[in-house]
């Protein structure tokens, strides 16, 4: 079965550019989708279709795709984007949905 | 205003079982596709099952396969998750999710979650 592998820790300084990784073979294959998820709160989805952005999260949040990888983007960092960020894709051959490890994003 | 609001959460002895509910409101339940989700303490998310807008398709995470159930009624606008078999394992947080696109254009990616209801499985 597909895995999908994230770093479990990226820091940056407010005002630099933070970049999560999150690679697997389903992604060859299918989206990539990306997920803010704060302490005592709901998931949020910031990223769907590699790089589509849903409407209300802010422009500094950016995905692309690459092969086996998928990147999210974060320029800009505000010391409100520190979290933890999960990325997701499809197995299809169940279909079943896979999430990354997860990432815990500190601003420094 | 779109929302979810899962509800059933209780605390259930190994082997029990329980059924969450999911209320959807502030969008047309029947044209969209759903997704579990779930979190246990201190650890990341998973996905535990999915089902299309009409019920026609289901699919699981193996750690579910034959002890969870999930379906909805359109009529009533709830979607639900049948537990039996419960282990200490399934101790976690359960969220409800929407899938994006509509009908039988649905994709799996989850665009409005609920705020979750805690499964403990303790004796």
């Amino acid at each position: 079965s597909y895995e999908l592998t994230q770093p479990a820790s990226v820091s940056v300084s407010p005002g630099q550019t933070a970049r999560i990784t999150c690679s697997g073979e389903a992604l060859s294959k299918q989206y990539g989708y990306w997920y803010q998820k704060k302490p005592g709160q709901a998931p949020v989805l910031v990223i769907y279709r590699d790089r589509e952005r849903p409407s209300g999260i802010p422009e500094r949040f950016s995905g692309s795709s690459s092969g086996t990888t998928v990147t999210l983007t974060i320029s800009g960092v505000q010391a409100e984007d520190e979290s933890d960020y999960y990325c997701q894709s499809t197995d299809s051959s169940g279909p079943y949905q896979l999430f990354g490890g997860g990432t815990k994003l500190t601003v420094l | 205003d779109v929302q979810l609001v899962e509800s059933g959460g209780v605390v259930v002895q190994p082997g029990g079982s329980l059924r969450l509910s999911c209320a959807a409101s502030g969008f047309n339940f029947h044209d969209y596709a759903m997704h579990w989700v779930r979190q246990a303490p201190g650890k990341g998310l998973e996905w535990v099952s999915f089902i299309n807008w009409d019920g026609s398709t289901t699919s699981y995470a193996d750690s579910v396969q034959g002890r969870l159930t999930i379906s909805r009624d359109n009529t009533k606008n709830y979607l639900f998750l049948e537990m039996r078999s419960l282990r200490i394992e399934d101790t976690a947080l359960y969220y409800c999710a929407k899938a994006g696109g509509a009908g039988s254009f649905y994709e799996y990616y989850m665009d409005v979650w609920g705020k979750g209801t805690t499964v403990t499985v303790s004796s």
